[in-house]
């Protein structure tokens, strides 16, 4: 399969730990987006990379979380000391990055906490 | 916010063609308009997008007024698995940004 790999499909955290999830792009891709869709609500922005470089973050909140996209290796969204409204399916997508190119997502984590 | 306007939902017999609308009044001209799908809480599929021109691909044609004002996604035989959230979003050409921004998009629902 080479679309956008995602893991772990889904993750339990208690309140106060943290989570980081990850996610590969299609292969030839360069740029990374990730979402995040609360229950029962639409997809929202997070924040877009490319390599090692955080172009857009406006959709990110201030506090406790932070996305990376090394040279080498996934990227990475990390939460840390996650509350119960950090529970959402994140997703990732990924594109080439040129003009007219669509946005390919993963299936998503869903990140659950107790 | 969202740019786009979609009734929230629609029904469509199985084997028909299953036509869902879109309104982008205020559309500029550097945007594309996109289309994706959301099947039961699975990641987003990407269908098809424009600028101008009608479309057609293996999923689906995209129909774009002369105006650009509004557009119509076709899907020309519907299946009960086309059942899902469809969304229609515009998207600025180039620019340090390149998000996108979902609405609350159309139920489609194949019935049988």
């Amino acid at each position: 399969n080479a679309g956008v790999m995602q893991n772990p499909r889904h993750l339990v955290r208690r309140r106060g730990q943290e989570a980081r999830l990850r996610c590969s792009p299609m292969k030839g891709h360069s740029h990374v987006y990730w979402y995040r869709q609360l229950p029962e609500e639409g997809l929202k922005f997070m924040v877009y990379l490319q390599k090692e470089n955080i172009i857009d973050e406006s959709g990110m909140p201030k506090e406790r979380f932070s996305a990376e996209f090394p040279k080498e290796g996934p990227s990475i969204l990390r939460i840390q000391q996650v509350v119960r409204g950090d529970s959402a399916a994140y997703f990732c997508a990924s594109s080439s990055g040129g003009p007219n190119q669509p946005q390919h997502f993963g299936d998503g984590t869903r990140l659950s906490i107790l | 916010d969202a740019k786009t306007t979609q009734p929230p939902s629609m029904d469509c017999a199985e084997g028909r063609a299953a036509n869902l609308p879109c309104n982008h009044s205020t559309i500029s001209g550097n945007e594309y308009v996109y289309w994706y799908r959301q099947i039961h809480s699975q990641g987003p599929q990407y269908i098809i997008h424009g600028l101008k021109n009608n479309e057609t691909n293996e999923m689906a044609s995209l129909i774009i007024t002369e105006d650009r004002k509004s557009s119509t996604l076709i899907l020309p035989h519907a299946t009960l698995r086309d059942t899902a959230v469809y969304y229609c979003i515009v998207r600025s050409y180039g620019g340090a940004t390149n998000k996108l921004i979902f609405g609350t998009g159309t139920l489609l629902a194949v019935q049988p």
